[in-house]
């Protein structure tokens, strides 16, 4: 079955513990990219990948890091986290690139407390 | 500035009551409109892309349309499983490949 797997699903955090939420697909997708959602503020895109080692930043990208060193996997560092990255998460891959005559899938959503 | 507006926020509806969300957008040389649904505490699902004014797609009792400055998502007898909120997006202008840039949603309620 064709997916992206993200995990955890559910993170409870202090402030300035580092985590990593892992993201991975297995329709050998050369784009992914990472999006958080807040209320009122809709999707917003955090960084994306064009393939292996290429790696861009999005229109929110402060506080997060990302690294592409295999084609399936595209996990998303939090060295730092503040209260202000509470949200949720979601990453995404698409065959061609988002916007293209492809569709993005999505992951099932990671909810991430930093208290 | 944001380049889609989706209206209204959140719709309620009886079941079997039709009726129509809108998407505007503000981008111009539109390289494509797409319309996700996202159901609570899940990832957005692809439901249709639209690349030119007065292309239409339908799936099930849903009929998506495209003209040149907004897409309506039509709602055909609508039933309580079709609750979710409806999300539409579009590659931003400039040419970007890489990220949609989506509408802030249509929350749509379908009582029994």
């Amino acid at each position: 079955e064709a997916q992206v797997t993200q995990n955890p699903r559910y993170l409870i955090t202090v402030t300035g513990k580092k985590l990593t939420v892992t993201c991975s697909q297995n329709m050998n997708h050369e784009y992914m990219s990472w999006y958080r959602q807040d209320p009122g503020l809709g999707l917003r895109q955090i960084y994306y990948s064009m393939n292996v080692e290429v790696t861009d930043k999005g229109d929110v990208p402060e506080g997060y890091k990302v690294s592409r060193k295999e084609k399936r996997n595209f996990p998303l560092i939090l060295e730092s986290p503040s209260p202000n990255q509470t949200s949720l998460y979601f990453c995404a891959s698409s065959l061609t690139g988002f916007g293209m005559n492809t569709e993005a899938f999505f992951g099932q959503g990671t909810r991430l407390t930093v208290v | 500035e944001d380049q889609v507006t989706q209206s209204p926020e959140a719709l309620r509806l009886q079941e079997g009551e039709s009726s129509s969300l809108n998407c505007s957008y503000t981008v111009s040389g539109l390289r494509g409109l797409f319309w996700y649904r996202q159901d609570p505490g899940k990832g957005p699902e692809f439901l249709f892309t639209l690349y030119s004014a007065g292309e239409e797609k339908e799936k099930e009792r849903l009929k998506a349309t495209l003209t040149k400055k907004e897409s309506f998502l039509h709602i055909t007898a609508p039933k309580p499983e079709d609750s979710a909120t409806y999300l539409c997006a579009v590659p931003p202008q400039g040419g970007s490949n890489y990220k949609l840039t989506f509408g802030k949603g249509t929350l749509l309620t379908v009582n029994p």
